[in-house]
């Protein structure tokens, strides 16, 4: 089946840095990808969705300035969460959407990222 | 919001046994998704069911919809020590590939 990687898995910075999530797929070209947040024993709440080329569409809440998404290619979508603190802490999942099916049905999920800011 | 509300929220069983999870939604949807998530880790598609299907197997998984009471359920068979995890609903509504994932049941069966 398709596979999606996501690099790094577990990432540990200091407050005030900035932490680039990158988010691949790798045997399918992506037109659209997504971002989720993930707290500890929570669901996955829905960050933002990627359109290869174009803006990202943010849900209601989630800073753009402070989560910049970026999806420059059909294959790469990138999560740079910028001056990064403690309540940024998460675990952060992608999901592309492949080129054929319908709606929801061809999405596939990255191994996601924990991310802990000191 | 569209998130389901899932219940138990979490459940404990002895292997062998069925786990039965349930998981209610708000508005019309295209389809409904089973994911597993084992800690910490990424998740894990289950099974698809589309909103003009009432139920669905696949190997010791059974999935029905009920799109006139909003609501799904997830029925794992004859348990395992390994199927504890996580398991999430999550709705596809409208255009477009948006997933709206519920709020979970932590699953454990006891060896």
């Amino acid at each position: 089946g398709a596979v999606v990687s996501q690099h790094p898995s577990r990432v540990i910075c200091k407050s005030g840095t900035s932490v680039k999530i990158e988010c691949r797929s790798l045997d399918f070209q992506a037109t659209t990808m997504f971002w989720y947040r993930q707290f500890p024993k929570q669901s996955l709440m829905l960050m933002a969705t990627s359109n290869e080329g174009s803006k990202a569409t943010y849900e209601q809440g989630v800073e753009k300035d402070k989560f910049l998404i970026n999806h420059a290619s059909l294959t790469l979508s990138t999560l740079t969460v910028t001056s990064a603190h403690p309540e940024d802490s998460s675990f952060y999942i992608c999901s592309a959407s492949g080129d054929r099916g319908f709606s929801g049905e061809k999405l596939f999920f990255g191994s996601g990222t924990q991310l802990s800011v000191l | 919001s569209q998130q389901g509300e899932e219940d138990p929220q979490a459940l404990s069983i002895q292997e062998g046994e069925n786990a039965t999870m349930n998981c209610s939604y708000k508005t019309s949807i295209n389809n409904l998704q089973w994911y597993r998530q084992n800690s910490g880790r990424g998740l894990v598609h289950l099974i698809l069911i589309r909103s003009n299907e009432r139920e669905k197997h696949s190997g010791r998984l059974r999935v029905t919809l009920d799109t006139s009471k909003k609501s799904s359920s997830l029925l794992i068979t004859a348990s395992r020590a390994a199927d504890t995890a996580s398991y999430f609903c999550a709705t596809s509504i409208g255009s477009g590939d948006k997933l709206t994932f519920g709020t979970g049941t932590r699953l454990a069966v006891r060896p």
